[in-house]
């Protein structure tokens, strides 16, 4: 099955820095790479995705780019908030119904 | 709408004792999973489905089963509950029907210790 994995696990940046996350993944046929944000004892949701014909991808503040020569994708948050303190999960699907995830990046922004 | 549901919020288990966790969508979605949270491992897929009555195993399936004989609801079995089942559970459902909307939906979590 797809493998995923996600560096680093912890990320400590101060406010109004970029943050970047990257991950990894094994299966080459994968074409579906999501990104979800889990705030402290909240549900994981949905921030950002790209498919595997778009190189990137950008919304307001968050980025996400994609080598599928590589096989690794990367988040990319500007200027970040303390709002933006929270837990990411990449994952990377071959099929429309099944995510694998990474382990998850804690960000945590300095005020 | 209320999206996904699921209860209880909060469980406590003793070693060998059996429960259900329940999930419900209002979204008419086709597909439906649950996930076990631990710290440090990410979101692993215990089971899924593709449609009501059927389901399928994920990536950590022993020690549970799931039946869906609603398309609206996706329950979850623990028949002898272990230590190691100890987790944050969630749910979550995609729609299944459209190519452009992968978006998985997830539901608020059930907090399970086994003690």
């Amino acid at each position: 099955g797809e493998n995923v994995e996600q560096h680093p696990s912890t990320l400590s940046v101060q406010e109004g820095d970029s943050a970047v996350i990257k991950c990894t993944y094994s299966d080459s046929a994968s074409n579906y790479f999501p990104w979800y944000k889990q705030e402290l004892g909240k549900r994981p949701q949905l921030i950002i995705d790209i498919r595997s014909n778009v190189g990137e991808k950008k919304d307001q503040r968050i980025a996400v780019t994609l080598n599928k020569t590589a096989k690794h994708f990367s988040l990319h948050i500007t200027e970040t908030q303390p709002e933006d303190s929270a837990v990411y999960f990449c994952a990377a699907s071959i099929s429309d119904y099944k995510l694998s995830f990474g382990a998850g990046t804690t960000v945590t922004v300095r005020a | 709408n209320a999206g996904v549901t699921q209860t209880p919020k909060f469980r406590v288990l003793k070693t060998g004792q059996s429960m259900t966790l329940l999930c419900a969508q209002d979204m008419n979605h086709e597909y439906m999973y649950w996930y076990r949270q631990d710290p440090g491992m990410g979101l692993r897929l215990i089971h899924y489905s593709v449609g009501e009555g059927t389901t399928a195993k994920g990536e950590v399936p022993d020690g549970y089963n799931v039946s869906r004989l609603k398309k609206q609801n996706f329950l979850l079995g623990l028949e002898s509950a272990a230590p190691s089942q100890t987790s944050v559970y969630f749910c979550a459902s995609s729609s299944g029907t459209s190519e452009v909307d992968y978006e998985q939906y997830f539901g608020p979590g059930t907090r399970l210790t086994v003690t």
